[in-house]
């Protein structure tokens, strides 16, 4: 079975510019998770969408920040305009009702 | 402010020993528990859940939890080279199973042969 892709791998670009991130979770999943890991505040959730719809995105850190899932094989986080402080990796993960959540291999972003 | 713990070690085991991994949290209302293991440059990778107070097997894993202590551990037997990563707790927070995760900062562990 596919797991959760995501795109591209890794993104090098420059301050200012607009950044999307893309994610397709797992067939049959109905939950979807936007994560951001760095060295300093570890893995933390941005943002989860329960059947397309968002739920919770008080982990968004500032309105630059944005997420979409437009339907349940799709979805993006756009960063605009993008700052250095927004390098990071950024994991999509995705589960089946309650069941435990599986990541994709994440997007290393790295703002210039 | 909801908290997970962890150690952030290196906890370092000799090959064939048990490692045991610690994690504390804060959130009272936390039903359900997590174990992933992360590789160096790579995604988290799901090892154990447990639910319910008590221990949970799988393999050479065992999972063990204290709600009232608000206490999760993860023990490996017959600790492998392959076993060296780092490792984080995570906590659902809530009561409600919702996915929302809290994740702590990891613990690495390096296992030498």
């Amino acid at each position: 079975d596919a797991g959760v892709i995501q795109s591209p791998r890794h993104e090098v670009t420059e301050m200012g510019q607009e950044v999307t991130l893309r994610c397709k979770p797992i067939s049959g999943h109905n939950s979807l998770f936007w994560y951001r890991q760095t060295m300093m505040r570890g893995l933390e959730l941005l943002i989860y969408f329960n059947n397309n719809v968002p739920i919770d995105d008080s982990g968004m850190p500032e309105d630059r920040f944005s997420a979409k899932m437009p339907n349940a094989s799709f979805s993006t986080l756009k960063i605009q305009p993008s700052e250095p402080r927004d390098s990071a990796v950024y994991f999509c993960a995705s589960r089946r009702d309650r069941l435990p959540q599986h990541f994709g291999d994440g997007t290393r972003l790295s703002i210039l | 402010q909801k908290e997970v713990e962890q150690n952030s070690g290196p906890l370092s085991v000799p090959e064939g020993a048990i490692a045991s991994l610690n994690c504390t949290y804060s959130d009272r209302g936390s039903q359900s528990f997590f174990w992933y293991r992360q590789y160096s440059g790579k995604s988290p990778e799901l090892i154990m859940f447990i639910y319910s107070n008590g221990d949970k097997e799988d393999g050479r894993f065992t999972a063990q939890l204290n709600k009232a202590s608000q206490y999760v551990s993860l023990l490996i037997r017959d600790s492998q080279p392959s076993d060296s990563a780092t490792y984080l707790c995570a906590c659902d927070y809530g009561s409600s199973n919702t996915g929302k995760l809290i994740f702590g900062q990891g613990t690495t562990l390096q296992v030498k042969p």
